[in-house]
């Protein structure tokens, strides 16, 4: 079955720090891999998404991941922390049904 | 207004209520989406909806009721609900059907509160 497990249920860095968010996955077969953002009081919004082209993907806000399949993980990373990252992450796996993992909370602190 | 939008934005219902939660997204896609959000939990799909026919039910009771009368709007009617129905719903919509490559955007979701 497919599932995507987030290592971290919180998060906390400085401002202007490195961002890394941890997620490995498990599927029989090549997934489709997304993380989303969730803001207070906001919707998801899809950060970035892995779909077996480049391994190493950019998104929006100076976020990346890479997929290592040797791994199964799909980190998310960013090289400065701002406050305005301060959010809930989801990684997301699709293959083909959507699962959610259970959330990162990232708090940064000034 | 752009996007996918949700009203009302919060609600307090008994449990002997009826009322409906409306979803219209304003990107011309064709999928839309209920998902429950919980506190401590993943976030559950409930149902999806391709060209207003329902594809998916993952298993949700039947005081939940969704109605698609077309592909802007998606409603929730709820009725005789239970304190542990108490949760965040989100609609999202996506351009193409349910897959592995479709982008879902979400609206800001309804703060329900079951008393």
């Amino acid at each position: 079955a497919q599932s995507v497990t987030q290592l971290d249920s919180h998060v906390s860095v400085s401002e202007g720090t490195p961002v890394l968010l941890r997620c490995n996955y498990s599927s029989s077969y090549s997934p489709s891999l997304f993380w989303y953002v969730q803001h207070p009081n906001k919707g998801l919004q899809l950060l970035l998404k892995y779909t077996s082209a480049a391994t190493l993907v950019k998104g929006i806000n100076g976020f990346e991941a890479e997929f290592k399949k040797s791994e199964t993980s799909f980190h998310l990373t960013k090289p400065s922390a701002h406050m305005s990252d301060a959010a809930e992450y989801f990684c997301v796996i699709v293959n083909p049904n959507m699962r959610f993992g259970a959330g990162t909370r990232l708090t940064v602190k000034p | 207004e752009t996007g996918v939008t949700q009203t009302p934005r919060h609600l307090v219902m008994g449990m002997t209520n009826k009322k409906s939660l409306k979803c219209e997204q304003h990107l011309g896609h064709n999928a839309m989406y209920w998902y429950k959000q919980s506190a401590k939990k993943p976030l559950e799909l409930m149902f999806v909806y391709n060209f207003k026919e329902q594809t998916e039910n993952n298993s949700v009771p039947s005081r939940f009721s969704p109605e698609c009368p077309n592909s802007s709007h998606l409603f929730l009617h709820l009725h005789t609900l239970q304190p542990e129905d108490s949760a965040l719903y989100l609609c999202a919509s996506s351009q193409g059907p349910y897959d592995r490559v479709n982008e879902q955007f979400f609206g800001p979701g309804t703060r329900l509160t079951v008393l």
